[in-house]
């Protein structure tokens, strides 16, 4: 059965320090890879996603994160990090073969605090 | 404007109450999905409807039932809720790629209704 497996439940870094979220995946086949980001009171917001090519991907508002088929893994990283960047973060994969819908797996999430 | 609008954003009732949630999306998509935020547990899929049809009932009980008169609307009616039902109640929706498959659709999701069940 496919999961997302979010190690950290909690991050905090400093304003301005580099960042590393952690996600790993159990699937059988390449799977399609998102990061959402879920500030408070909010929806989920796509960040980035991966469906093949190039293992390292560009999302929205400075991240990237980088498929490793060997680790089974989908890290989330941004190389300063801003106060407005707390908020928590879902990596999630779509199965393929499900038709015209997604059926999303996701991990628990990683809440980021940002200390000044 | 995400394009997905749900309503009411907060809602409380008690057990025996009757309510309903509301998603709209303005984005022409086909598919639309509740999905289920509780505490320290991952995001549940509830339910899809793909061109007005439901393809998934992830083993929801029956005191959500979910209704998608077309493309563009979806509601979940709420009767006879427990305290753990209390949740964040997310819609979202999406559109098949040409030539991809359904799990590379990319969802976009609204902001959620937060019920509070007494």
């Amino acid at each position: 059965a496919q999961s997302v497996t979010q190690p950290d439940i909690h991050i905090t870094v400093s304003e301005g320090a580099s960042l590393e979220l952690r996600c790993n995946y159990s699937y059988g086949a390449t799977p399609y890879l998102f990061w959402y980001v879920q500030s408070p009171g909010q929806g989920l917001q796509l960040l980035l996603k991966y469906f093949s090519g190039d293992t390292l991907v560009q999302g929205i508002k400075g991240f990237e994160a980088e498929f490793k088929r060997s680790q089974s893994s989908f890290n989330l990283r941004k190389p300063s990090v801003h106060w407005s960047d707390a908020a928590e973060y879902f990596c999630a994969v779509g199965s393929p073969y499900s038709g015209g819908y997604n059926k999303l797996i996701f991990g628990a999430g990683t809440r980021l605090a940002v200390h000044p | 404007e995400t394009g997905v609008t749900q309503t009411p954003r907060h809602l409380v009732m008690g057990m025996t109450n009757k309510k309903s949630l509301k998603c709209e999306q303005h984005l022409g998509h086909n598919a639309m999905y509740w999905y289920k935020q509780s505490a320290k547990k991952p995001l549940e899929l509830m339910f899809v409807y793909n061109f007005k049809e439901q393809t998934e009932n992830n083993s929801v009980p029956s005191r959500f039932s979910p209704e998608c008169p077309n493309s563009s609307h979806l509601f979940l009616h709420l009767h006879t809720l427990q305290p753990e039902d209390s949740a964040l109640y997310l819609c979202a929706s999406s559109s098949l790629r040409r030539g991809s498959e359904g799990g590379a659709n990319v969802l976009t999701f609204g902001a959620g209704s937060r019920l509070t069940v007494l």
